[in-house]
């Protein structure tokens, strides 16, 4: 089953913030964030573990509530860069499982 | 860098055919999973295999096989394609459960 993901889009001025939720019905051992470019392959922004660990990108911050299975992607003064479709991926088992995605677009 | 290869960008096949899509990845890792991307539908997870010879169903396996015989190497099988199977897949790994993902750059197959 798919976590499910919210907004599904957003669009954002240069400089504004925006949250994006992910959550889950199933137990999670982790949780992974990617974004993907229009033609390109996804690329990692960062992964939550269970227990607190966290590893990613400097600029990029997550929370991860592990009783409740939800995952939150906080990004802070957008820039144009960040535009793309963000991914939340959850791992149970061995299993790595993705959401539909949140299309982001950052605006001048 | 790890780099994780899939052989062909774009492939054309003819409803019916049996069609294999390979996925080759050079840093000794683990997991591999096997993705296809519909548009609104984001990445849907066909199947994976954590291990050498080990496979596991994800969420819409039907009209799907793979192969993992080396461990570099894992196969999607389309056994007898359909326009139905049309999309863009695409092929990742990870060392293990914890570390991070890498992606192909995708195949996008059109069944006609």
């Amino acid at each position: 089953q798919q976590p499910v993901q919210s907004p599904q889009a957003v669009i954002l001025r240069e400089g504004e913030d925006a949250v994006i939720n992910c959550s889950s019905s199933k137990a999670l051992y982790s949780v992974h964030w990617y974004r993907q470019k229009h033609g390109e392959a996804p690329v990692f922004l960062m992964i939550l573990l269970k227990g607190g660990e966290q590893k990613g990108h400097e600029k990029i911050s997550a929370s991860f509530n592990e009783k409740k299975q939800q995952s939150s992607l906080y990004l802070t003064a957008s820039q144009l860069s960040y535009s793309g479709t963000y991914f939340c991926g959850t791992v149970s088992y061995y299993q790595l499982t993705f959401g539909k995605g949140t299309k982001l677009s950052v605006i001048p | 860098d790890v780099k994780v290869t899939q052989s062909s960008r774009y492939l054309v096949k003819r409803t019916g055919e049996k069609v294999f899509l390979e996925c080759v990845q050079d840093m000794d890792h683990e997991n591999m999973f096997w993705y296809r991307q519909d548009p609104g539908l984001g990445l849907r997870l066909i199947y994976f295999s954590y291990d050498v010879k080990m496979k596991e169903k994800g969420d819409i396996p039907e009209g799907y096989s793979v192969s993992r015989e080396k461990k570099e190497r894992f196969s999607l099988i389309l056994e007898s394609a359909s326009t139905n199977q049309t999309s863009m897949y695409l092929c990742a790994s990870r060392y293990r459960a914890g570390t991070e993902a890498f992606f192909g750059q995708g195949t996008r197959l059109t069944v006609v």
